[in-house]
């Protein structure tokens, strides 16, 4: 199994401010026949399920902010909120897809200064 | 806008079967990969399996000898079967469909919470 890594576990931002989560994936999560990058991102609420942010590592789900951004190829993505909201407060996950079983991360969990 | 949900029994008897049908409205289970996914304090996220409309599956090895999915395309319907439960598998249990771009889940149903307990 691809094992998926977060950092940190959890982070306090001020309002206004960036926030960068980073995902490292245990093996390379390109697949060379069209050079993408199988690995989405997730924000999830409290009682809620998880909401899909991003995918390929950077194309972001329609509907979602554009303070949201996606980066990354390889083993090694981050995940920028670039200017935090109160809304954004969540737990967030990275995702392979690459092979199955679809890996998660142990998720990082954003917080208000 | 399309709707899942999850529905079946929320108690499980250890050495039972765990069974959970997922119902999608506002779009057709045709043409998509359809998943399910479980969550627990323990394990976090975990992929369980997905199935395509057509019915071919993939499932966590891990899970795999004990796991059914499958799909009726003329209710609109998919579900999981988990046979030989025991406490480790309480846990929330999400279906959920996976994006035309072929990564990612994209609509979620609310979550069941499946306990397994005597």
């Amino acid at each position: 199994d691809i094992v998926m890594t977060q950092s940190p576990d959890s982070l306090a931002v001020s309002l206004g401010e960036r926030a960068t989560i980073t995902c490292k994936s245990s093996q390379s999560v390109v697949y060379s026949a069209n050079n993408m990058n199988y690995l989405a991102w997730y924000q999830q609420k409290p009682g809620q399920p998880p909401n899909l942010l991003i995918y390929w590592a950077s194309t972001r789900e329609s509907g979602v902010p554009d303070r949201f951004s996606g980066s990354g190829s390889g083993t090694d993505f981050t995940l920028t909120i670039s200017s935090l909201q109160a809304e954004d407060v969540a737990i967030y996950y990275c995702q392979q897809y690459y092979s199955v079983p679809w890996t998660f991360g142990q998720g990082t969990k954003v917080e208000i200064k | 806008q399309v709707q899942l949900q999850e529905s079946g029994p929320g108690l499980v008897k250890p050495s039972d079967t765990l069974s959970l049908t997922c119902t999608v409205s506002g779009g057709s289970v045709s043409g998509y990969y359809w998943g399910w996914i479980r969550q627990s304090p323990e394990r976090g996220l975990e992929f369980i399996g997905h199935i395509y409309f057509s019915g071919n599956t993939n499932y966590n090895p891990s899970l795999k000898s004990r796991i059914t999915i499958s799909v009726d395309t003329s209710t609109n319907q998919f579900s999981l079967k988990l046979n030989s439960v025991t406490a480790a598998d309480t846990a929330v249990y999400y279906c959920a469909r996976v994006t035309a771009a072929g990564g990612g889940f994209d609509f979620w149903g609310q979550g069941a919470l499946v306990t397994v307990s005597s």
